[in-house]
């Protein structure tokens, strides 16, 4: 399968606890977006990449929100001391092109679920 | 970012054509239209891509009148399948990210 992979699929966590989602986009895409959807919401935009250089946050990415693209490959998303309202599904998506008008593949989601 | 409006959502016929149209009265020069659709516990996956007129590919057409104050995203023979929430996007070249809001829920029906 050579489409936009993302693990854990699902994760618990209590309050207070650190978790971290990791993506691998498809091979050679350049840009690697990461978002976070609620139920029934649309895609909300929290950072992208490109290449290894984080080049724009979104407000939503608190300081205990970091994400990382070591060597422009994958890319880590990391929830310091999570809260409840954090519990959501954190999408990845990579692109091939400079800009969206290049179709994103997004990957599966990780279902973060915080008690 | 140009703001759209789609119908919450829409129920139709296994085998009907779908149209699904998307407001965006303020859109600029520079902007395009996109859709993508979402499956339940999926990402959402892109479907079709236009600036203006007519946009076709094997999934479905994109109808963009001159004004491109709006536009139609057109379904062929809907199966069960199809079901799924459908996001129009709006975006300007060069821009940096999506806004996806909150999509039109289409559900088929046998």
């Amino acid at each position: 399968d050579t489409g936009v992979s993302q693990n854990p699929r699902h994760k618990i966590t209590k309050r207070g606890q650190n978790v971290t989602f990791r993506c691998d986009p498809i091979s050679e895409h350049n840009r690697l977006y990461w978002y976070r959807q609620t139920l029934g919401q649309g895609p909300e935009f929290l950072t992208y990449f490109q290449n290894e250089a984080q080049l724009e946050k979104s407000r939503l990415l608190s300081d205990r929100f970091s994400a990382e693209r070591p060597k422009g490959s994958f890319s880590t998303l990391e929830i310091q001391r999570t809260e409840q309202g954090d519990s959501a599904m954190y999408l990845c998506a990579s692109s091939p092109g400079t800009d969206p008008s290049y179709e994103q593949y997004f990957g599966p989601g990780t279902r973060l679920t915080v008690t | 970012l140009a703001k759209t409006t789609q119908p919450i959502s829409m129920d139709s016929y296994e085998g009907q054509e779908v149209n699904i149209t998307c407001s965006h009265n303020n859109i600029a020069t520079n902007d395009y239209i996109t859709w993508y659709q979402q499956f339940p516990s999926q990402g959402p996956r892109f479907i079709i891509q236009g600036y203006k007129t007519k946009v076709t590919n094997e999934v479905a057409s994109l109808f963009i009148p001159a004004d491109r104050k709006s536009s139609t995203l057109s379904l062929p023979r809907v199966s069960l399948s199809d079901t799924a929430v459908y996001y129009c996007l709006v975006f300007k070249a060069g821009a940096n990210n999506l806004f996806f809001g909150t999509g039109t829920r289409l559900t088929v029906i046998p």
